[in-house]
Protein backbone atom coordinates (compact mmCIF):
# COMPACT_ATOMS: atom_id res chain seq x y z
CA UNK A 1 0.00 0.00 0.00
CA UNK A 2 1.42 3.27 -1.08
CA UNK A 3 1.76 6.70 1.06
CA UNK A 4 0.99 8.48 -2.08
CA UNK A 5 -2.51 7.62 -3.59
CA UNK A 6 -2.79 7.36 -7.69
CA UNK A 7 -5.29 5.80 -10.02
CA UNK A 8 -3.64 2.50 -11.34
CA UNK A 9 -4.82 3.66 -15.00
CA UNK A 10 -6.30 6.85 -17.11
CA UNK A 11 -7.50 6.70 -20.84
CA UNK A 12 -7.90 9.79 -23.26
CA UNK A 13 -7.46 9.69 -27.55
CA UNK A 14 -4.78 11.28 -29.41
CA UNK A 15 -4.73 14.60 -28.85
CA UNK A 16 -6.89 14.85 -25.80
CA UNK A 17 -5.95 16.37 -22.47
CA UNK A 18 -5.76 14.06 -19.01
CA UNK A 19 -4.80 14.39 -15.41
CA UNK A 20 -3.40 12.43 -13.10
CA UNK A 21 -4.03 12.82 -9.49
CA UNK A 22 -1.34 11.86 -6.83
CA UNK A 23 -3.00 12.19 -2.82
CA UNK A 24 -0.77 12.50 0.75
CA UNK A 25 -0.87 14.04 3.49
CA UNK A 26 0.57 17.00 5.33
CA UNK A 27 3.57 14.95 6.32
CA UNK A 28 4.44 14.28 2.51
CA UNK A 29 2.77 16.58 -0.46
CA UNK A 30 1.12 18.99 2.54
CA UNK A 31 5.16 20.00 3.38
CA UNK A 32 7.67 18.96 0.32
CA UNK A 33 8.02 19.17 -3.45
CA UNK A 34 6.69 17.19 -5.57
CA UNK A 35 8.17 14.87 -8.68
CA UNK A 36 6.91 13.21 -11.72
CA UNK A 37 8.38 10.61 -13.73
CA UNK A 38 7.46 8.90 -16.65
CA UNK A 39 8.63 5.32 -17.36
CA UNK A 40 7.99 3.27 -20.72
CA UNK A 41 8.20 -0.38 -19.59
CA UNK A 42 11.57 -2.53 -19.91
CA UNK A 43 13.28 1.28 -19.39
CA UNK A 44 14.38 3.47 -16.29
CA UNK A 45 12.23 6.63 -15.13
CA UNK A 46 12.71 9.83 -16.28
CA UNK A 47 12.04 12.91 -14.47
CA UNK A 48 9.05 14.87 -16.22
CA UNK A 49 8.28 17.72 -13.54
CA UNK A 50 10.36 18.78 -10.48
CA UNK A 51 9.23 21.24 -7.72
CA UNK A 52 5.75 20.58 -8.11
CA UNK A 53 5.81 22.49 -11.66
CA UNK A 54 9.36 23.06 -12.99
CA UNK A 55 9.87 21.20 -16.18
CA UNK A 56 13.40 19.95 -16.89
CA UNK A 57 14.86 21.22 -19.98
CA UNK A 58 13.47 18.85 -22.85
CA UNK A 59 10.60 18.13 -21.60
CA UNK A 60 7.66 19.40 -23.85
CA UNK A 61 5.42 22.11 -22.40
CA UNK A 62 2.72 19.79 -22.56
CA UNK A 63 3.21 18.34 -19.40
CA UNK A 64 2.31 20.37 -16.39
CA UNK A 65 2.41 20.16 -12.55
CA UNK A 66 0.10 21.43 -10.06
CA UNK A 67 0.08 21.14 -6.04
CA UNK A 68 -2.58 22.05 -3.41
CA UNK A 69 -2.57 21.25 -0.18
CA UNK A 70 -1.72 17.44 0.01
CA UNK A 71 -2.59 16.45 -3.56
CA UNK A 72 -0.79 17.02 -6.93
CA UNK A 73 -1.60 16.79 -10.53
CA UNK A 74 0.21 16.00 -13.89
CA UNK A 75 -1.21 16.92 -16.62
CA UNK A 76 -0.64 15.76 -20.44
CA UNK A 77 -1.84 17.99 -23.65
CA UNK A 78 -2.13 17.17 -26.84
CA UNK A 79 -1.68 13.13 -26.32
CA UNK A 80 0.50 11.28 -28.46
CA UNK A 81 0.74 7.48 -28.64
CA UNK A 82 4.30 7.81 -27.63
CA UNK A 83 3.13 9.02 -24.04
CA UNK A 84 1.70 5.59 -23.48
CA UNK A 85 4.28 4.63 -20.56
CA UNK A 86 3.28 4.30 -16.36
CA UNK A 87 3.40 7.96 -14.50
CA UNK A 88 5.05 8.15 -10.87
CA UNK A 89 4.53 11.27 -8.30
CA UNK A 90 6.98 11.16 -5.60
CA UNK A 91 8.12 13.30 -2.65
CA UNK A 92 10.04 13.23 0.34
CA UNK A 93 7.97 11.86 3.98
CA UNK A 94 8.89 13.79 6.87
CA UNK A 95 7.12 11.90 9.24
CA UNK A 96 8.99 8.55 7.63
CA UNK A 97 12.24 9.93 7.03
CA UNK A 98 12.13 8.25 3.63
CA UNK A 99 11.53 9.10 -0.16
CA UNK A 100 8.02 7.91 -1.00
CA UNK A 101 6.65 6.85 -4.58
CA UNK A 102 2.72 6.87 -5.71
CA UNK A 103 1.56 3.77 -7.15
CA UNK A 104 2.06 4.68 -10.73
CA UNK A 105 -0.58 5.39 -13.48
CA UNK A 106 -0.53 3.44 -16.86
CA UNK A 107 -1.61 5.81 -19.53
CA UNK A 108 -3.26 4.50 -22.79
CA UNK A 109 -3.86 6.22 -25.37
CA UNK A 110 -6.74 4.91 -27.57
CA UNK B 1 27.37 12.87 -19.80
CA UNK B 2 26.24 11.27 -16.52
CA UNK B 3 26.09 7.86 -16.32
CA UNK B 4 25.16 5.36 -13.35
CA UNK B 5 25.64 1.47 -14.02
CA UNK B 6 24.72 -0.46 -11.28
CA UNK B 7 26.44 -4.28 -11.14
CA UNK B 8 26.15 -7.00 -8.96
CA UNK B 9 22.50 -8.33 -8.97
CA UNK B 10 21.96 -12.22 -9.86
CA UNK B 11 20.01 -14.94 -8.16
CA UNK B 12 20.51 -15.76 -4.38
CA UNK B 13 18.91 -18.27 -2.34
CA UNK B 14 16.67 -16.57 0.71
CA UNK B 15 18.82 -15.80 3.66
CA UNK B 16 22.02 -15.15 1.62
CA UNK B 17 23.54 -11.92 0.61
CA UNK B 18 24.48 -9.91 -2.55
CA UNK B 19 26.26 -6.12 -2.94
CA UNK B 20 25.18 -4.05 -5.68
CA UNK B 21 27.82 -1.71 -7.44
CA UNK B 22 26.66 1.60 -8.98
CA UNK B 23 29.69 2.91 -10.82
CA UNK B 24 29.17 7.17 -11.68
CA UNK B 25 30.85 9.03 -14.17
CA UNK B 26 30.31 12.60 -16.17
CA UNK B 27 29.56 14.23 -12.89
CA UNK B 28 31.40 15.33 -9.37
CA UNK B 29 30.24 12.04 -7.51
CA UNK B 30 30.90 13.36 -4.12
CA UNK B 31 28.84 16.31 -4.12
CA UNK B 32 25.20 14.66 -4.78
CA UNK B 33 23.31 12.44 -2.64
CA UNK B 34 22.43 9.04 -4.28
CA UNK B 35 19.36 6.46 -4.11
CA UNK B 36 18.75 3.08 -4.39
CA UNK B 37 15.37 2.35 -6.14
CA UNK B 38 13.84 -1.19 -6.88
CA UNK B 39 10.65 -2.26 -9.29
CA UNK B 40 9.64 -5.95 -8.06
CA UNK B 41 8.49 -7.60 -11.66
CA UNK B 42 5.20 -5.97 -12.78
CA UNK B 43 5.36 -3.78 -10.15
CA UNK B 44 5.35 -0.17 -8.74
CA UNK B 45 8.87 2.06 -8.15
CA UNK B 46 9.79 1.16 -4.45
CA UNK B 47 12.53 3.72 -3.00
CA UNK B 48 15.37 1.85 -1.32
CA UNK B 49 17.89 4.11 0.40
CA UNK B 50 19.57 7.19 -0.03
CA UNK B 51 23.35 8.33 1.06
CA UNK B 52 23.95 11.91 1.72
CA UNK B 53 27.11 13.35 -0.94
CA UNK B 54 29.72 12.90 1.68
CA UNK B 55 28.05 9.69 3.62
CA UNK B 56 27.12 11.92 6.34
CA UNK B 57 23.38 10.83 6.40
CA UNK B 58 21.74 7.54 5.15
CA UNK B 59 17.66 6.65 5.16
CA UNK B 60 16.20 3.43 4.73
CA UNK B 61 12.70 2.31 3.76
CA UNK B 62 11.15 0.21 7.02
CA UNK B 63 11.17 -2.53 4.20
CA UNK B 64 15.04 -3.18 4.50
CA UNK B 65 15.62 -1.53 7.38
CA UNK B 66 18.47 -3.55 9.10
CA UNK B 67 19.31 -5.58 6.51
CA UNK B 68 20.60 -3.68 3.80
CA UNK B 69 23.44 -0.75 3.91
CA UNK B 70 23.93 1.38 1.49
CA UNK B 71 27.32 3.21 1.39
CA UNK B 72 29.75 5.10 -1.68
CA UNK B 73 33.69 5.61 -1.91
CA UNK B 74 33.91 9.27 -3.13
CA UNK B 75 36.96 8.14 -4.60
CA UNK B 76 35.97 5.25 -6.28
CA UNK B 77 33.17 7.11 -7.95
CA UNK B 78 31.15 4.02 -6.75
CA UNK B 79 27.51 3.53 -4.44
CA UNK B 80 27.56 0.27 -3.15
CA UNK B 81 24.52 -1.61 -1.54
CA UNK B 82 25.04 -4.72 1.08
CA UNK B 83 22.11 -7.00 1.22
CA UNK B 84 21.74 -8.95 4.06
CA UNK B 85 18.78 -12.05 4.96
CA UNK B 86 17.21 -11.90 1.47
CA UNK B 87 13.76 -12.65 0.87
CA UNK B 88 11.57 -13.82 -1.78
CA UNK B 89 10.24 -10.00 -1.85
CA UNK B 90 13.30 -8.72 -2.36
CA UNK B 91 13.33 -9.75 -5.97
CA UNK B 92 12.98 -6.40 -8.24
CA UNK B 93 15.47 -4.83 -10.79
CA UNK B 94 17.32 -2.22 -8.36
CA UNK B 95 18.32 1.04 -9.95
CA UNK B 96 20.66 3.93 -8.65
CA UNK B 97 19.87 7.20 -9.13
CA UNK B 98 21.42 10.55 -8.50
CA UNK B 99 19.27 12.87 -5.96
CA UNK B 100 20.25 16.83 -7.76
CA UNK B 101 20.34 19.18 -5.46
CA UNK B 102 16.74 20.69 -5.34
CA UNK B 103 15.70 16.74 -4.09
CA UNK B 104 14.65 15.44 -7.20
CA UNK B 105 16.00 11.99 -8.89
CA UNK B 106 17.06 13.40 -12.18
CA UNK B 107 19.52 10.56 -13.64
CA UNK B 108 19.08 7.07 -13.11
CA UNK B 109 21.30 3.98 -14.10
CA UNK B 110 19.49 1.03 -16.29
CA UNK B 111 18.95 -1.29 -13.45
CA UNK B 112 20.40 -4.47 -12.45
CA UNK B 113 17.88 -7.73 -11.48
CA UNK B 114 18.32 -9.64 -8.48
CA UNK B 115 16.33 -12.87 -7.94
CA UNK B 116 15.83 -14.31 -4.48
CA UNK B 117 14.85 -18.02 -5.13
CA UNK B 118 15.48 -21.58 -3.63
Amino acid sequence: QSVLTQPPSVSAAPGQKVTISCSGSSSNIGNNYVYWYQQVPGTAPKLLIYDNNKRPSGIPDRFSGSKSGTSATLGITGLLTGDEADYYCETWDSSLSAEVFGGGTKLTVL
Amino acid sequence: QVQLVESGGGVAQPGRSLRLSCAASGFTFGSYGIHWVRQAPGKGLEWVALIWYDGSDRYYADSVKGRFTISRDNSKNTLFLQMNSLRAEDTAVYYCARRDYGGSIDYWGQGTLVTVSS
